[in-house]
């Protein structure tokens, strides 16, 4: 157990819908990254935030936001969603930014039908 | 832009033998590089990272890596698999100025046979 967690594990929701996944990071850490994992594209790097703020931007949709809330906990949110948008959606945490060691959830697994 | 190659996508070994997982990077400052473990349904699972130093590192469950800048390689290796080993596993390179985001690499499955 990492000490990160995420909700919800699983999520099956239809084309056009929108859903928030959200991720709790390990206690103490400042900073949060989201990461898609799908067949075809593999594991991707999206958003990072670091004590509230946006800090680096990756493989990110426009129709795709995040926040990280002043308790630190972050939500990821998919908007229009597409079939393509099926996937793992891994959160993970570290002390500080920088290429600490990142601690990764469970991930939620999104169905888009 | 970095990236990191991983040529196998699968490898089967007989347990009890020893293990060699490729991974190559492309990146042009000095990488920050780590091997993660994915277990069927799981989440991923650091098993070791290189940041400098000492260019053969120790990580957990037995595997080691090597860093070779001239060959721009860090391959993970084991000397006698477990049963338990049979995973999918993942190099990473991260940025080192900013260190903000890990680059994968595709990951290769690891299949033990009895």
């Amino acid at each position: 157990d990492s000490g990160v967690t995420q909700t919800p594990k699983h999520l099956i929701t239809a084309t056009g819908q929108r859903v928030t996944l959200r991720c709790s990071p390990r206690s103490g850490d400042l900073s949060v990254y989201w990461y898609q994992q799908s067949l075809d594209q593999g594991l991707q790097f999206l958003i990072q935030y670091y004590n509230g703020e946006e800090r680096a931007k990756g493989n990110i949709l426009e129709r795709f936001s995040a926040q990280q809330f002043p308790d630190l906990h972050s939500e990821l949110n998919l908007s229009s969603l597409e079939l393509g948008d099926s996937a793992l959606y891994f959160c993970a945490s570290s002390v500080v930014s920088g290429s600490n060691e990142q601690f990764f959830g469970p991930g939620t697994r999104l169905t888009v039908l | 832009a970095q990236s990191v190659t991983q040529p196998d996508i699968h490898i089967t070994v007989s347990e009890g033998a020893s293990l060699e997982l490729r991974c190559n990077y492309s990146y042009g400052a000095t990488p920050y590089l780590f091997w993660y473990v994915q277990s069927p349904g799981q989440g991923l699972q650091l098993l070791l990272k290189y940041f400098s130093g000492d260019t053969l590192v120790q990580g957990i469950k037995g595997f080691e890596a090597e860093f070779k800048r001239s060959q721009s390689s860090f391959n993970l290796r084991k000397p006698s698999v477990h049963w338990s080993d049979a995973a999918e596993y993942f190099c990473a390179v991260g940025e080192g100025n900013a260190g903000n985001m890990l680059t994968f690499g595709g990951g290769t499955r690891l299949m033990v046979k009895p």
